[in-house]
């Protein structure tokens, strides 16, 4: 599986939008962008995932670059409970491992 | 409720005594995968599973056992723990490789091995 790149850490203010970017310049045709969170104490749980196109769904939009080598996260109104660590995960066609990189850990002020 | 499960949520054990960490899930997935989770080295997978009887390494399995008899548990087991593999585990299930579909995490294991 290819490797991403976030930044470390990221500051948000409550109720604004906040951007999660993340870097995956060698990535396949077939590797599918997955973004998972981990809240403090709590195990992983999946936001959003993408291919080719935007998604959105109630947790997230997800924006993802013509030539697929960047993706962004986009959490539309940041609450104190989105306060968490933002994973972005490269999975291949066929693909039954998962590499979790360092993650970005968003902080928000309320 | 859809969940995954793990069994003890935490664990103080010594080197060298055997353990064996519960995994079960309530959704009927076939992929099921194992992971520990360390300060500054962030989310490693030990080994994962396709399928009943059908299991393969991570990237760190060393020290580590897993057996898939049923659909829906996956033990991970140490057979003679050592302090480094002091850890926060987490199981996690989907309903296949995981290609398009997510993975649901359980609650997490906290071992400390003395």
């Amino acid at each position: 599986d290819a490797k991403t790149t976030q930044p470390n850490s990221m500051e948000s203010n409550e109720e604004e939008p906040v951007h999660l970017p993340c870097n995956h310049s060698t990535i396949s045709g077939t590797d599918y962008i997955h973004w998972y969170r981990q809240l403090p104490s709590q195990g992983p749980e999946y936001v959003i995932h993408g291919l080719t196109s935007n998604v959105n769904n109630r947790m997230a939009s997800l924006a993802i670059a013509e030539d697929r080598k960047s993706s962004t996260l986009i959490l539309h109104r940041a609450t104190l409970r989105d306060a968490a660590v933002y994973y972005c995960i490269l999975k291949s066609a066929g693909g039954f491992k998962t590499i979790f990189g360092a993650g970005t850990r968003l902080f928000v002020k309320a | 409720e859809a969940q995954v499960t793990q069994n003890p949520r935490y664990l103080i054990t010594v080197t060298g005594k055997k353990l064996t960490v519960t995994c079960s899930q309530n959704m009927n997935h076939e992929y099921m995968s194992w992971y520990r989770q360390d300060p500054g080295l962030g989310l490693r997978q030990i080994y994962y599973s396709m399928n009943v009887e059908v299991t393969d390494k991570g990237d760190v399995p060393e020290g580590y056992k897993v057996s898939r008899k049923e659909k829906r548990n996956f033990p991970l087991i140490l057979e003679s723990p050592s302090p480094n593999q002091t850890s926060l585990y987490f199981c996690a299930s989907s309903w296949w490789s995981g290609e398009r579909n997510e993975q649901f995490f359980g609650p997490g294991t906290r071992l400390t091995v003395l």
